[in-house]
């Protein structure tokens, strides 16, 4: 089964210092990883796929296939990016089209 | 771009009674959908996949009697919580897949089921 762990429950930095929020998967094959973000009151939405390599809000994640790593990394963070961060492998990698089994998630504070 | 509602947004309801909640995809069709629980402070979990015209797919530990799923059009499915009691009490969400592109799922703004 595809499972990610997301070690930090909570991570606080300051406006403008570097982001990295960890995420690691434990599962062989090829696989494919969303990062999904929940801002306060709003809505659970995509923020970047491993398999478009985008940078999104400036955010970006590289997978690591030797360290099992998913990491989503921002060189300056901003007050705005304060929000709920799930890590969720991508059902159709594991060749079905299931629901997503998310990460137990990252409460990310920027500090001002 | 792809949108997806719920209805109610909040809903109050006293023990032993069923409560139904509603899935809409507004501007794109949907084969599937998926009903996700939240509980306060804690991830997504998924509890059920719900294909258009055919049964829903439950997780390990869901009830399916105590959780009905209906997907009888490409943009609706509901979900009714039957006999409801307060350890129910959750944020219900659900989510839905654009049938004509790129795997993607599209959230709506979740439920908040509080049971009494």
């Amino acid at each position: 089964a595809q499972r990610v762990t997301q070690p930090e429950k909570l991570l606080s930095v300051f406006k403008g210092a570097p982001v990295e929020l960890k995420c690691n998967y434990s599962y062989s094959g090829s696989p494919e990883l969303f990062w999904y973000v929940q801002y306060s009151r709003q809505r659970l939405q995509l923020l970047l796929r491993h398999i478009s390599r985008e940078s999104i809000k400036g955010f970006t994640a590289d997978l690591n296939k030797g360290e099992t790593s998913f990491h989503l990394k921002k060189p300056f963070a901003q007050e705005e990016d304060s929000a709920m961060y799930y890590c969720a492998p991508d059902p159709e990698s594991g060749g079905g089209a299931d629901g997503l089994t998310f990460g137990k998630g990252t409460h990310l504070i920027i500090q001002p | 771009g792809a949108v997806v509602s719920q209805h109610p947004s909040w809903v109050i309801c006293k023990s032993g009674t069923s409560v139904k909640i509603e899935c809409r995809s507004l501007d794109f069709q949907a084969t599937t959908m998926f009903w996700y629980r939240q509980f306060p402070k804690q991830s997504l979990m998924l509890m059920a996949t719900s294909n258009e015209g055919s049964k829903a797919t439950y997780e390990q530990g869901v009830e399916k009697d105590k959780f009905l799923i209906n997907h009888a059009s490409l943009t609706l499915s509901t979900l009714t919580v039957t006999s409801a009691h307060p350890e129910d009490s959750s944020f219900y969400i659900c989510s839905a897949r654009d049938a004509g592109g790129p795997y993607e799922q599209y959230f709506g703004p979740g439920t908040r089921l509080t049971v009494t």
